[in-house]
């Protein structure tokens, strides 16, 4: 079974800083990993989507890395706000129908 | 705009009952998924089906069925519901994967509870 994990499980930062949230996958041979915001009690929103030939893509104040040879995202979020908190969950694909999520991030930015 | 609809948001049943969770997806998507969400466990794949009236099992099947009988459509089936049941269950879906922007959409989620 592919393993992808996320850490911290949770995360407050004051607000205006910038920060980095982690995903790690163990089998690095993926086809896309997509990151995903989900509010209390609902469903998961995709934030952003890297291909695996992609280094990066960005959105906004959002920017999420992909380095496969060492099975590693980060999703940059600059200038957080209030709004931003949040679970941040990441999804690994590889060939085949099914998707892997992390258990998440849980951020909390403080006003 | 893309669009998977669950039609109940929270619901409330008793042991023993039988539980239908409906799901409808507006993008023409041959995969469809229902997960189960609790706190700390995260994410986990009950069933999939790939196409219409195909299925298959995910990593917690035990204690559920499925049935897709029109492509837009994906129900998830508790035959005898238990309190062990209760979670918030998420149904998505996507293309079936021919490139590597496939990506997944996800409904509202239902929140389940079984006394």
């Amino acid at each position: 079974k592919q393993e992808v994990t996320q850490i911290p499980a949770a995360l407050s930062v004051p607000e205006g800083e910038n920060l980095v949230l982690n995903c790690s996958f163990t089998d690095s041979a993926i086809y896309n990993l997509q990151w995903f915001r989900q509010d209390p009690g609902k469903g998961l929103t995709s934030l952003l989507l890297i291909q695996s030939s992609q280094r990066e893509q960005t959105s906004g104040r959002l920017n999420a890395s992909l380095d496969k040879s060492s099975g590693r995202s980060t999703l940059y979020i600059a200038a957080s706000q209030p709004g931003d908190s949040a679970t941040y969950l990441c999804a690994v694909k590889y060939t085949g129908n099914q998707f892997y999520f992390g258990t998440g991030t849980s951020l909390t930015v403080i006003p | 705009d893309v669009k998977v609809t669950q039609s109940s948001r929270y619901l409330v049943k008793r042991t023993g009952e039988k539980v239908f969770l409906e799901c409808v997806q507006d993008m023409d998507h041959e995969n469809m998924f229902w997960y189960r969400q609790d706190p700390g466990l995260g994410l986990r794949l009950i069933y999939f089906s790939y196409d219409v009236k195909m299925k298959e099992k995910g990593d917690i099947p035990e204690g559920y069925s499925v049935s897709r009988e029109k492509k837009e459509r994906f129900s998830l089936i508790l035959e005898s519901a238990s309190t062990n049941q209760t979670s918030m269950y998420l149904c998505a879906s996507s293309h079936r994967a021919t490139s590597s922007g496939n990506t997944i959409y996800f409904g509202e989620g239902s929140w389940l509870t079984v006394v």
